[in-house]
């Protein structure tokens, strides 16, 4: 298996630009993460899915963030508009009914 | 309110020695522990885990150690190998939330050769 891919690896973007980031996760697994990591919060849960359906969103910052999962190979993690202090490292992971969950390689975003 | 920490954000061992992180907890309703290894520009990466039911958990060079009482754990990488230099993150995830893993600060992890 190719693990959990993220795409694009780096995105760079002006303030007040949509931003879309996507991961397709392990085949099989049932829960998908979207996490954010800085410097100063460390690695922050923002939304989890189970079989596609969102469960808990508390972490998501703002309504500028949003995610969908619209099947159990695809989901984006969206940001409108984007705002400099959106900067930051962005991971899917996703996990098959257990506690372990398996990273992507991060989507690095930095916003201008 | 820092749930999982982690207070040391560096060690440095001898190559062939133990190398010992440790992580704090102040959640009692934690009840599964994690250690991920990350390496820079990839994303971490699962290590060992540990139920609440155990005090002791072993994979190869890597072992887990469970204090309930003390709300404490640590991983102990025996010997220590230069790639383990990475950042070592505890997470612990609890009944009602299984699925939400709270994680702590990290601790570069370097081994010098």
């Amino acid at each position: 298996d190719a693990g959990v891919i993220q795409s694009p690896r780096h995105e760079v973007t002006e303030m007040g630009q949509e931003v879309t980031l996507r991961c397709k996760p392990i085949s099989g697994h049932d829960y998908l993460f979207w996490y954010r990591q800085t410097m100063m919060r460390g690695l922050e849960l923002l939304i989890y899915f189970n079989n596609n359906v969102p469960i808990d969103d508390s972490g998501m910052p703002e309504d500028r963030f949003s995610a969908k999962m619209p099947n159990a190979s695809f989901s984006t993690l969206k940001i409108q508009p984007s705002e400099p202090r959106d900067s930051a490292v962005y991971f899917c992971a996703s996990s098959l009914g257990l506690h372990e969950q398996y990273f992507g390689p991060g989507t690095r975003l930095t916003v201008t | 309110d820092q749930q999982v920490k982690q207070n040391s954000p560096s060690l440095s061992v001898q190559e062939g020695r133990i190398s010992i992180l440790n992580c704090d907890y102040t959640n009692s309703m934690f009840d599964y522990f994690l250690w991920y290894k990350k390496y820079p520009a990839e994303g971490p990466t699962f290590l060992i885990s540990i139920s609440s039911i155990k005090d002791k958990n072993e994979d190869g060079r890597f072992t887990v150690f469970l204090n309930k009482s003390a709300k404490h754990l640590s991983l102990h990488i025996v010997p220590s190998q230069p790639g383990d230099s990475a950042v070592y993150f505890c997470a612990a995830s609890g009944l009602g939330s299984a699925r939400q893993l709270t994680f702590g600060s990290g601790t570069q992890l370097t081994v010098l050769p």
